[in-house]
């Protein structure tokens, strides 16, 4: 079965930092783009960061660009996201997207399609 | 960054309905969005790409169109199963942004 499984979530103060991390299995990890998703509960969708297959691109919300960090070990289909500095507006559940990059007219198209249950972050001022 | 505009925020609808969501980008993307559903604590599931293409597994009575800055979703014959929030997902710029969705209700 394929899934992924994030761990790492918690309560943080102000500034402080966290690693989530995600686990991945049942499918050949390395061969997909990868995506970090979050959503304050009751809110909607914010889209935070994302990975290439090989680590060697990765693209970020602008609010947090200075502050997280994406990466990825495909030796142990993991995908992580180191979060510093955090602040009151990064509280939210933090899911781990795959990415199955479909082919339409020469392009390759964002689709996720397979998404972990989420891990909740919350950060207390 | 591209702003997603979707509407309306919410909607009543009847088993049966047909139901039209729309989504508007702040710029012209082509055709690079997506559309996403999500019920009630779990995570979203991902319906349409390339604006119109229906990924695998998606019922028929789901259709999209549009491209440039004006988008739609359709739900013909609307079922009990898909009472949830809609979302779409821009994908030509980064950052990507999605709309901020809209809920279809039961009446």
């Amino acid at each position: 079965e394929e899934q992924m499984v994030e761990s790492g979530g918690g309560l943080v103060q102000f500034g402080g930092s966290l690693r989530l991390s995600c686990a991945a299995s049942g499918f050949m990890f390395g061969n997909y783009w990868m995506t970090w998703v979050r959503q304050v509960p009751g809110k909607g969708l914010e889209w935070v960061a994302n990975i290439k297959r090989d680590a060697s691109v990765s693209h970020y919300l602008d609010s947090v660009r200075d502050r997280f960090s994406i990466s990825r070990d495909n030796a142990k289909n993991s995908l992580y996201l180191q979060m510093n500095s955090l602040r009151d507006e990064d509280t939210g559940v933090y899911y781990c997207v795959r990415d199955v990059s479909p082919k339409s007219g020469g392009r390759y198209y964002d689709a996720f399609d397979l998404w972990g249950q989420g891990t909740l972050v919350t950060v207390s001022s | 960054a591209i702003q997603m505009t979707q509407s309306p925020p919410s909607l009543s609808a009847s088993v049966g309905d047909r139901v039209t969501i729309t989504c508007r980008a702040s710029e012209d993307i082509g055709n690079e969005l997506g559309w996403y559903q999500q019920k009630r604590g779990k995570a979203p599931k991902f319906l349409i790409y390339a604006a119109s293409t229906s990924y695998i597994g998606v019922p028929a009575r789901f259709s999209a169109s549009g491209s440039g800055t004006d988008f739609t979703l359709t739900i013909n014959g609307l079922q009990p199963e898909d009472f949830a929030t809609y979302y779409c997902l821009q994908d030509s710029y980064y950052p990507r942004t999605f709309g901020q969705g809209t809920k279809v209700e039961i009446k």
